[in-house]
C-alpha cells in the first residue's frame, strides 16, 4: 500500500537550516506530483510547495520563495525540503503529500508528519 | 489569495444523525474544491474532490455539493469514526488554500 514517511524534523535555532526528507513506497513515485504542507500547533493546513513527477515544475507559496527549496530523487523514491533562515513562525508539523494522479494539488495520500520547532 | 471560511467552527452531533458542514470561498473556485478529515494525531484523509466526487474507499454517507463560492459536506448518518476536524481546500487559484476547519464532535 501507499506509504509516505517524513524525517529530518527537530529543534533548530532561529536563522538555522533544516532538510526534511520523505520516503515513498507502494506506488510509482515518478507518476505523481508531490507537495509539502505544514500545520502550526493548533492551526490549520498551509500548502508550501509542489514538484512535478520529473522535477520539471516547482512552485512555492510566496512567503517561502527564496527560503525553501523542494526537490526529489525518483531513483530513490524520495522527496526533500531544504529550509533556510528559519523563524519561530516556521514551527509546525510538516507533511509530505502525494497528489492524486493527473492532478497537481489534490492530496490522496499523506505522511504522518515531522515536527519542526524553531526556538532559541 | 483565496480565503476559505468554514462554518460552524464546532458542530456537536449524535451518532446516527445528519451533519452539514459549510465552506465559503472569497471568490469563485468553480467546483475545484476538496474535503479532508483529520483525526487527532493523524494526517488528513481525502474524502471529496471536484466538489462532489468521493475519493476511493469513502463511504456513500459522505456527499459534497456546491459550486462557485458556497459548498456543503453532508454526512447522512454519523458513525463514531467520522468525528474529527474537516477541512475544505480550493484548487482553482494559486496558491491552493485550506479553510480553518470545522471540528465535528460527539454530542
Amino acid at each position: 500500500q501507499v506509504q509516505l514517511m517524513e524525517s529530518g524534523g527537530g529543534l533548530v535555532k532561529p536563522g538555522g537550516s533544516l532538510r526534511l526528507a520523505c520516503a515513498a513506497s507502494g506506488f510509482t513515485f515518478s507518476d505523481h506530483y508531490m507537495s509539502w504542507i505544514r500545520q502550526a500547533p493548533g492551526k490549520g493546513l498551509q500548502w508550501i510547495s509542489y514538484i512535478s513527477g520529473t522535477s520539471t515544475y516547482t512552485y512555492y507559496r510566496d512567503s517561502m520563495k527564496g527560503r525553501f527549496t523542494i526537490s526529489r530523487d525518483n531513483a530513490n523514491n524520495s522527496l526533500y525540503l531544504q529550509m533556510n533562515s528559519l523563524t519561530a513562525e516556521d514551527t509546525a508539523v510538516y507533511y509530505c503529500a502525494r497528489a492524486k494522479k493527473d492532478t497537481v494539488v489534490t492530496f490522496d495520500s499523506w505522511g504522518q508528519g515531522t515536527l519542526v520547532t524553531v526556538s532559541s | 489569495e483565496i480565503v476559505m471560511t468554514q462554518s460552524p467552527a464546532t458542530l456537536s452531533v449524535s451518532p446516527g444523525e445528519r451533519a452539514t458542514l459549510s465552506c465559503r470561498a472569497s471568490q469563485s473556485v468553480s467546483t475545484y474544491l476538496a474535503w479532508y478529515l483529520q483525526k487527532p494525531g493523524q494526517a488528513p484523509r481525502l474524502l471529496i474532490y471536484g466538489g462532489s466526487t468521493r475519493a476511493t474507499g469513502v463511504p456513500a454517507r459522505f456527499s459534497g455539493s456546491g459550486s462557485g463560492t458556497e459548498f456543503t459536506l453532508t454526512i447522512s448518518s454519523l458513525q463514531s469514526e467520522d468525528f474529527g476536524i474537516y477541512y475544505c481546500q480550493q484548487i482553482n487559484n494559486w496558491p491552493t488554500t485550506f479553510g480553518q476547519g470545522t471540528k465535528l464532535e460527539i454530542k
